[in-house]
């Protein structure tokens, strides 16, 4: 079975600073996509980024990017010049590209983003 | 488009008491997923259905759960009887192919007292 892990519980960055939050996954499949999901306050579990496993290229947007090494497993999140809104728990996901039938998520257990102003 | 619509927002039952969660999912996502968020046990994955079937649901903690999707708008999720270990923020979110991420819906936090 897939498993995420995400090793730091919480972060805390400057604001106008960068983070980054650690993720690695174990998988035996070649071919997956990993996810960057954002938890504010409000419970409401928003998209941040998502890398394609076949892509050497890391995933931009915007303030955000990830460093994915494939061999290592590892999937980090950096947040550059961090906002007072970027305060939230961020999740690390992993899904298999290939599925008899559906295509579930798995989640890492998050790390909590504290923004100082 | 009005994303994936969850309700109640809140809920807060007695043991015992038979609880149901409704969600709506994007027109046109053929999958839908239904997650546990608790401090404990982080995201749980209970259930998921493909085009109105279920495919995977090892992970709904025991009989007392069960979901039903009668069509591509609609799903619920119903406990019975609640359990104060029930108490958790719910998540039914959907997808639509392999390129994507979900959609989640806001949740509803379920307190069973």
């Amino acid at each position: 079975a897939q498993t995420v892990t995400q090793s730091q519980p919480e972060m805390s960055v400057q604001e106008a600073e960068t983070v980054t939050l650690s993720c690695t996954y174990d998988t035996s499949e070649s071919d997956y996509y990993l996810f960057w999901y954002k938890q504010p306050p409000s419970r409401q579990m928003i998209l941040v980024i998502r890398q394609e496993a076949y892509k050497q290229q890391n995933a931009t947007e915007n303030r955000f990017s990830v460093n994915f090494q494939k061999a290592a497993k590892s999937f980090s999140l950096k947040i550059s010049d961090s906002q007072l809104g970027d305060a939230a728990m961020y999740f690390c996901a992993y899904r298999r590209e290939r599925q008899a039938a559906g295509n579930k998520l798995t989640f890492g257990g998050g790390t909590r983003v504290l923004v100082k102003p | 488009d009005a994303g994936v619509i969850q309700s109640p927002r809140h809920e807060v039952t007695e043991m015992g008491q038979e609880v149901t969660l409704r969600c709506k999912p994007i027109s046109g996502h053929n999958s839908l997923f239904w997650y546990r968020q608790t401090m404990m046990r982080g995201l749980e994955l209970l259930i998921y259905f493909n085009n109105n079937v279920p495919i995977d649901d090892s992970g709904m903690p025991e009989d007392r759960f069960s979901a039903k999707m009668p069509n591509a708008s609609f799903s619920t999720l119903k406990i019975q009887p609640s359990e104060p270990r029930d108490s958790a923020v719910y998540f039914c979110a959907s997808s639509t192919g392999y390129n994507y991420g979900y959609t989640f819906g806001s949740g509803t936090r379920l307190t069973v007292v």
